[in-house]
């Protein structure tokens, strides 16, 4: 059990257009989801947490307004890349875990990941 | 501040066994994760860790001692496809994972 998966696991496009990342839980309900980044030969950095039915708390440094993170029901959470540039282009990883945060301790687990290139 | 520190980079032979240490400051303290990372892929969970002492689970052990804020994870009978990066996580008192860098393993022939 605990599989997750994300869509698209690649995708090219370019700048100023918005991708939309999609994340699913597929065999359990994630009251919790996380939005991670990673370029190249570099750890996780975490962007965002989002808990179902409301707003996403967002890392210093992470603009709101060009990530825009809905986790809409207990499987499905979205990220989307608004008016993207070249900068952006890096490895996009969603995790999700079955508690929410401050409840207790639960295991994250990732997507696939999904590799964004903007033009 | 919190930090997480392990080995950039550690090399070993197949078959044999290795250890990858990780040592952390953090505020607060609810478990401490492993995760195998293949590149190009995203993280696999490997172990989590709470109370003192070692787990076991087949070829890879955590083991864990939180007086002395230290992890280690243990591969044995080591095979080409455990090249890898190994990132340690420590969960704060805010629940939030801390990450280490991550330490990149080679296996050699």
């Amino acid at each position: 059990g605990a599989v997750v998966s994300q869509h698209p696991s690649w995708v090219i496009c370019k700048s100023g257009t918005s991708v939309k990342i999609e994340c699913r839980s597929l065999d359990f309900q994630a009251t919790t989801m996380f939005w991670y980044r990673q370029f190249p030969k570099q750890s996780l950095m975490l962007m965002a947490t989002s808990n179902e039915g409301s707003k996403a708390t967002y890392e210093q440094g992470v603009e709101k307004d060009k990530f825009l993170i809905n986790h809409a029901s207990l499987t499905l959470s979205t990220l989307t890349v608004t008016s993207a540039h070249p900068e952006d282009s890096s490895f996009y990883i969603c995790s999700a875990s079955r508690m929410a945060s401050g409840w207790g301790t639960d295991t994250q687990y990732f997507g696939p990941g999904t590799r964004l290139t903007v033009l | 501040g919190q930090n997480i520190d392990q080995p950039t980079e550690m090399t070993a032979t197949e078959g044999a066994i290795v250890q990858i240490n990780c040592t952390y400051q953090t505020s607060g303290f609810n478990g401490l994760f492993w995760y195998q990372q293949h590149a190009g892929e995203a993280p696999t969970f490997l172990s989590y860790n709470v109370l003192d002492g070692l787990e076991e689970k087949g070829r890879f052990s955590s083991f864990l001692s939180r007086s002395k804020g230290y992890s280690y994870l243990l591969l044995k009978e080591l095979q080409m496809k455990d090249s890898a990066s190994y990132l340690c996580a420590v969960m704060d008192s805010n629940y939030q994972l801390i990450w280490g860098a991550g330490t990149k393993l080679i296996i050699k022939p």
